[in-house]
């Protein structure tokens, strides 16, 4: 059963605090994606990572920065994370085909 | 650059009614095109594709015919249930394998 998980669903964090949001996925996929969606923006793509150790910017990189040392996970990471970082955070891995297959969302919120 | 747009950022009907949401796009060639869904508290998936002039591609009752001419994809869909309320983008993949979202659509089916 192919699948992106992540961990955690839910999280909470103080203005300052550092923020690990992480991916896993199951297909043995090369691309994966973090993106975040705000009410009225659509998906706003962060960074994509097109294997390991290999990784761009995105449309809205700035605040945030990604690891992947395996193919198999993806983190995202907010050092020192602000308010206007509250959203819901998507990952996704890019299958044969071209199909994205999307996990269920972790919300941040930041106060 | 390349991009999807989606005119329409809500859609209400009621149960049964006929439904359009409107995708045009702009890229060079012959980029694929997609739908994806995304239900409440999920993450978007596929509903289906198309890659060529005319291609239809259908999925749950849904379905959309590329056209190359007009540069649309739009969703159509002849009676909507209840079951169907959720968010609707529409995507492409163009030449240098880019993946670009249109702003989404949310459908809201009144009982």
């Amino acid at each position: 059963d192919m699948k992106v998980t992540q961990m955690p669903r839910y999280l909470i964090k103080r203005m300052g605090e550092n923020v690990l949001l992480e991916c896993g996925q199951d297909m043995s996929h090369e691309t994966m994606y973090w993106y975040r969606q705000d009410p009225g923006l659509g998906l706003q793509l962060i960074y994509i990572s097109y294997d390991v150790d290999s990784n761009s910017e995105g449309d809205i990189p700035k605040g945030y920065r990604v690891s992947r040392k395996k193919r198999e996970h993806f983190s995202l990471i907010l050092d020192s994370a602000k308010t206007n970082q509250t959203s819901v955070y998507f990952c996704a891995s890019e299958g044969a085909g071209t199909e994205v297959f999307f996990g269920k969302g972790t919300r941040l919120t930041v106060v | 650059g390349d991009s999807v747009t989606q005119t329409e950022g809500q859609v209400a009907l009621s149960e049964e009614d006929f439904l359009t949401i409107h995708c045009n796009y702009s890229a060079s060639g012959y980029p694929t095109l997609f739908w994806y869904v995304q239900y409440p508290g999920e993450g978007p998936q596929l509903l289906f594709r198309a890659s060529r002039d005319k291609e239809k591609g259908s999925s749950r009752g849904f379905e959309a015919t590329y056209d190359k001419g007009t540069t649309s994809f739009h969703l159509r869909k002849a009676s909507v249930q209840e079951s169907d309320s959720a968010v609707y983008y529409c995507a492409l993949i163009d030449s240098n394998y880019q993946l670009i979202w249109g702003s989404g659509t949310k459908l809201i089916i009144k009982p």
